[in-house]
């Protein structure tokens, strides 16, 4: 198994400009997730997903938007970046099974925003 | 709300001795508690985890951790460091919510190891 993997590792984005992060799991993991994390803090959710079609908002979710189409895929979309989301972004996935779980994290994606 | 709290920001420790790092949370219910580790440029690895039974959990790479109800704590040990244990550790707290167990980081604890 691959496990989480996440594209691009580094991006660089004007302000303005739009970028979806991919993130994929092949562990056939029914919950996802996305974080962030800024420089000397811990990480903080943005958007998390329990299933397919069905996506909730985290602690940090303004300015950036999610899909969840299959259980596989789980991309957060910025839509119009700023210098406040440059940051490096963890997707993670785990797997539900009674009241026990462990989240999974991808490698991270790197984005600066200039 | 819920909070976690790592209050060694930056550790350095020279070869083979003890570590221990703190972690304390304030949640009102049931908690899971986790260690992870990142190594630079990486992504998180889980070290070990805490969901009910023995308060004293042990983890990959010789780590161990033990869950005290009373001081909300969850603190780090690893009885002699290695050169390869330099990285920065992060304490978690999943809380479960509404349709997810998320969870709830501390700021990180970097360690430093001298040869």
């Amino acid at each position: 198994n691959a496990g989480v993997t996440q594209t691009p590792k580094f991006r660089i984005l004007k302000i303005g400009q739009s970028m979806t992060l991919q993130c994929a799991q092949d562990m056939n993991h029914n919950y996802m997730y996305w974080y962030r994390q800024d420089p000397g803090m811990g990480l903080k959710l943005i958007y998390y997903s329990v299933g397919a079609g069905i996506t909730d908002k985290g602690e940090v979710p303004n300015g950036y938007n999610v899909s969840r189409s299959t259980t596989e895929d789980f991309p957060l979309r910025l839509e119009l970046a700023a210098p406040s989301q440059t940051s490096v972004y963890f997707c993670a996935s785990s797997l539900i099974d009674r009241a026990y779980e462990t989240q999974y994290f991808g490698p991270g994606t790197r984005l600066l925003v200039l | 709300a819920q909070s976690v709290s790592q209050h060694n920001h930056h550790v350095i420790l020279s070869e083979a001795a003890s570590l221990e790092l703190g972690c304390n949370y304030s949640y009102g219910g049931t908690v899971n508690l986790f260690w992870y580790v990142q190594s630079p440029g990486q992504g998180l690895q889980l070290l070990l985890k805490y969901f009910s039974g023995d308060t004293l959990v042990q983890g990959i790479k010789g780590f161990e951790a033990e869950f005290m109800r009373s001081q909300s704590s969850f603190n780090l040990r690893k009885p002699s460091v290695h050169w390869s244990d330099a990285a920065e550790y992060f304490c978690a707290v999943g809380a479960r919510q509404t349709g997810a167990n998320n969870l709830f980081f501390g700021t990180g604890t970097r360690l430093t190891v001298i040869p």
